[in-house]
């Protein structure tokens, strides 16, 4: 089956500078790689995705790329706000509504003042 | 966009009894949806995947007359936990996959305390 790390498991970062969080997965299969923003006692949040047949996306301050010879796949977050402070979950899966997620063991970023 | 509604968002019950847990998609039809157990500061944990009208299927180790889940309709699953413990005790989260684009989308999780 497919196994998604991530690193780090804690970020720390001034407001203002940027943060960048990667992943790696095991399945060749896999073409969904989607990041979750996570707040304390709430649900998954979308906040980005990609899809392997493209190598970088981009919403306003926030970017994902992915190698997919590497299987490698990162999260960027620019001019990082306090707001942006959270637990951030990559995923990886296949194309297909029954398919399942893969997570990440997740990345606890603060942004500091 | 598509809205997953989980209710209820807290429940605190006592050791013996059951607990329902239900997943509604309010503006999509999921004929799939996810029901996902996580710890503190841990990841989730996928624990079956429900599928309208079928039987869920478990992941290893999920002990499936414990953790009882029901997709009786395209827009409504129900996680129950039989003779809760407090290890049970945890946050729950479903997921629901869309039927019109690839993606899915979590409900807000239930926090369950058994006492």
């Amino acid at each position: 089956g497919e196994n998604v790390e991530q690193h780090p498991s804690t970020l720390s970062v001034q407001e203002g500078d940027s943060a960048v969080i990667k992943c790696t997965y095991s399945d060749s299969a896999s073409n969904y790689f989607p990041w979750y923003k996570q707040e304390l006692g709430k649900g998954p949040q979308l906040i980005i995705d990609i899809r392997s047949n493209v190598g970088e996306k981009k919403d306003q301050r926030i970017a994902v790329t992915l190698n997919k010879t590497a299987k490698h796949f990162s999260l960027h977050i620019t001019e990082t706000q306090p707001e942006d402070s959270a637990v951030y979950f990559c995923a990886a899966s296949y194309t297909g509504t029954a398919s399942k997620l893969t997570f990440g063991t997740g990345t606890r970023l603060q942004v500091t003042l | 966009g598509a809205v997953v509604s989980q209710h209820p968002s807290r429940v605190i019950c006592k050791s013996g009894t059951s607990v329902k847990i239900e997943c509604r998609s309010l503006d999509f039809q999921a004929t799939t949806m996810f029901w996902y157990r996580q710890f503190p500061k841990q990841s989730l944990m996928l624990m079956a995947t429900s599928n309208e009208g079928s039987k869920a299927t478990y992941e290893q180790g999920v002990e499936k007359d414990k953790f009882l889940i029901n997709h009786a309709s395209l827009t409504l699953s129900t996680l129950t936990v039989t003779s809760a413990h407090p290890e049970d005790s945890s946050f729950y989260i479903c997921s629901a996959s869309h039927d019109r684009e690839d993606g899915y989308t979590f409900g807000s999780g239930t926090r369950l305390t058994v006492v």
